[in-house]
């Protein structure tokens, strides 16, 4: 069964901290990784997009590393701001008879505080 | 920014009522989907449509059904509200060729009393 492991699945930060979350996924075939943020009441919104022959992957201050060998994924926020509150997910996109296959992590709920 | 709406944004209902959760996209996208999220839960897909009259069931069974009579519009339907279908219900699109780039809407958060 595809599954995505998202760990912790809360955290709390001080303002300016910076902060790691981890994906771990067992989806095949693998077709890539995207982290979302997701603000509290809406959409998520896509930070990053990465196949399977990237490692890293910069958006601001979001920097998304892949490892596909060990199927793990990490989102690094660095100097976090109070705007970063949220939850993230991690998605992974596999392939079924329709051409894709989404599997969604249950995401990591980021407090920053100030 | 994607232009993807959803309305009402919130929803208080009695139930047994009938209700309509609207989804309109100006993208052209052909490929639109329906989650249902539960709070602080992950994403469950209940529907979803490859174009103009194609409609397919999601990974998680849902007693909503779905329509998709036009490109930009995809409306799901309960007939009969109940309690446990309050949650909040995303909606999103993508084009043909790039299945995995979803852009979501803003969310229908449904209340049934």
């Amino acid at each position: 069964k595809n599954q995505v492991e998202q760990s912790p699945q809360s955290l709390i930060i001080l303002e300016g901290k910076n902060c790691t979350l981890q994906c771990n996924y067992t989806v095949s075939p693998f077709s890539n990784l995207r982290w979302y943020k997701q603000d509290t009441g809406r959409g998520p919104v896509s930070l990053t997009i990465m196949t399977f022959s990237e490692n890293t992957k910069s958006n601001g201050r979001y920097t998304a590393t892949l490892d596909a060998d060990t199927k793990q994924s990490s989102l690094h926020i660095t100097a976090s701001q109070l705007s970063d509150s949220a939850s993230y997910i991690c998605v992974v996109s596999g392939l079924d008879n329709a051409g894709n296959m989404l599997t969604f992590g249950g995401g990591t709920r980021l407090m920053v505080k100030p | 920014e994607a232009d993807i709406y959803q309305t009402p944004r919130y929803l208080v209902i009695g139930t047994g009522k009938k209700i309509t959760l609207e989804c309109s996209q100006t993208m052209g996208h052909d490929k639109m989907y329906w989650y249902q999220q539960d709070p602080g839960m992950e994403l469950h897909l209940i529907h979803y449509s490859y174009g103009v009259n194609s409609t397919e069931k999601g990974d998680l069974s849902s007693e909503s059904t779905v329509s998709r009579i036009r490109t930009e519009h995809f409306p799901l339907t309960l007939e009969s509200a109940r309690p446990s279908h309050t949650s909040q219900y995303l909606c999103a699109s993508s084009e043909w060729g790039q299945p995995d780039t979803q852009y979501f809407g803003p969310g229908t958060r449904l209340t049934v009393l």
